[in-house]
């Protein structure tokens, strides 16, 4: 089993549309989560950190449920400009950053 | 402006040659990563350092090595090539172990014939 593990997809929805990522993760020592953001043949880039309380920017939302081991992105009023993959990430203990296969997003006209 | 840079952008290569992939940034971050990528695998972790002469492995580390002689370099060598390594590899680097931004470089296209 991968230590980070995500639904591949990939989601295709229509511009506006609302579209939720699921991620899980199997050690529960790690110690901070992130959503990254690559686009085709391109390095990828932090989108936000996900914090336990939950939080937002703009339109996308990070929830945390620590005791599940689950991490998740809500993305609102989608965007052509949002079609791209995107990657969970556990910092683990120690520092070593561990990424997820990545979901891909594609949002169609 | 600081940044990472990868060299060569893109290699073809025959199996058995060494191969030697690098990084440099300037951001004068501790920390370095090498990741490589494949299709259903996501990012991988090959290498990484959290300072000069340290180094670690990640969860592929083998045929690889890398070295830390100063802060701005984090090369990646692969000694002997295999049409298994044929990749794209993305150094990395951040400024200290609690943070979660990674910058990467631009990625280096690597194909083993």
């Amino acid at each position: 089993r991968k230590e980070v593990e995500q639904d591949p997809g990939p989601f295709n929805v229509p511009e506006g549309a609302t579209v939720a990522f699921n991620c899980t993760y199997s050690n529960s020592a790690s110690q901070s989560f992130f959503w990254y953001r690559q686009d085709c043949r391109k390095e990828p880039k932090l989108l936000m950190s996900v914090y336990s309380s939950g939080n937002e920017d703009g339109r996308f939302t990070a929830q945390l449920n620590r005791a599940s081991q689950y991490i998740s992105l809500l993305i609102r009023d989608s965007k052509l400009s949002d079609s791209a993959t995107y990657l969970c990430v556990v910092n683990r203990r120690g520092g070593k950053l561990i990424f997820g296969q990545g979901t891909e997003l594609s949002v169609k006209p | 402006d600081a940044e990472i840079t990868q060299s060569p952008r893109h290699k073809i290569t025959e199996t058995g040659r060494q191969v030697t992939l690098a990084c440099h940034q300037t951001w004068n971050h501790n920390n370095m990563f090498w990741y490589r990528q494949d299709l259903g695998h996501g990012l991988r972790l090959i290498h990484y350092s959290y300072g000069v002469q340290d180094t670690n492995k990640g969860e592929v580390s083998d045929g690889y090595s890398v070295s830390r002689s100063n802060t701005e370099d984090l090369p990646l060598t692969l000694e002997s090539a295999a049409s298994s390594q044929t990749s794209v590899y993305f150094c990395a680097s951040r400024p200290a172990a609690y943070t979660g931004e990674l910058f990467f470089g631009e990625g280096s296209r690597l194909t083993v014939l």
